[in-house]
């Protein structure tokens, strides 16, 4: 399995707050994706970086951004939580343009 | 407007028989496919792809077909086992705009009854 790891694994928050969710690979792969996982929607992708500092939006960025300025770590952070972000967020990493490889999740409760 | 979809929510197959899903895209730009396999409180695991300049790909138990003038690709999978009841989900990608932005679809349960 690719090495990458996600933290926190669970929260909960309340609206308004600020959340940020961290992405850590060890395989030095270039690019790193966030998707989100909600009933019926499958994965829909947040933003991905193709490396480091270097970032994009995906299907469903508003509400959202990202950092990452190291090749191991991809921060996602919420900048003020609210109850549509409740949701169970995936990180993945590719080295090229075919699979994708996905972490663990995190599941996110916001009150 | 969902450019990938699995019509299918659930299937159940019989232990040893094969297993059928089903993907339907409407986007002519994507060029590549993908399955991921999801067990619970796990995150998706690659198990096949395919390029649009094939139509088969075998791995194993695992056999995806693309049909692009139909839009659709398969999975099948024989003989199906116990361990393959997860949630299926197809994805595709239009590699030439420079990133990897996988659709997916909404997923399909599979379960195999012994």
């Amino acid at each position: 399995d690719a090495g990458i790891t996600q933290s926190p694994r669970h929260k909960v928050t309340e609206t308004g707050t600020p959340v940020t969710l961290r992405c850590h690979q060890t395989e030095n792969h270039r690019y790193m994706y966030w998707y989100r996982q909600d009933p019926g929607h499958g994965l829909r992708l947040i933003h991905y970086s193709y490396g480091v500092k270097d970032t994009d939006k995906g299907e469903v960025s508003d509400g959202y951004s990202v950092s990452r300025s190291k090749t191991e770590d991809f921060l996602l952070t919420l900048e003020s939580a609210t109850s549509s972000q409740t949701s169970v967020y995936f990180c993945a990493i590719s080295e090229n343009l075919n699979e994708q490889f996905f972490g663990p999740g995190t599941r996110l409760t916001v009150l | 407007d969902q450019q990938v979809k699995q019509n299918s929510p659930s299937l159940s197959v019989q232990e040893g028989r094969i297993s059928i899903l089903n993907c339907d895209y409407t986007n002519s730009m994507f060029d590549y496919f993908l399955w991921y396999k999801k067990y619970p409180a796990e995150g998706p695991t690659f198990l096949i792809s395919i390029s649009s300049i094939k139509d088969k790909n075998e791995d194993g138990r695992f056999t995806v077909f693309l049909n692009k003038s139909a839009k659709h690709l398969s999975l099948h999978i024989v003989p199906s086992q116990p361990g393959d009841s997860a949630v299926y989900f197809c994805a595709a990608s239009a590699r030439n705009q420079g990133a990897q932005k996988l659709v997916f679809g909404q997923g399909t349960r599979l379960t195999i009854n012994p």
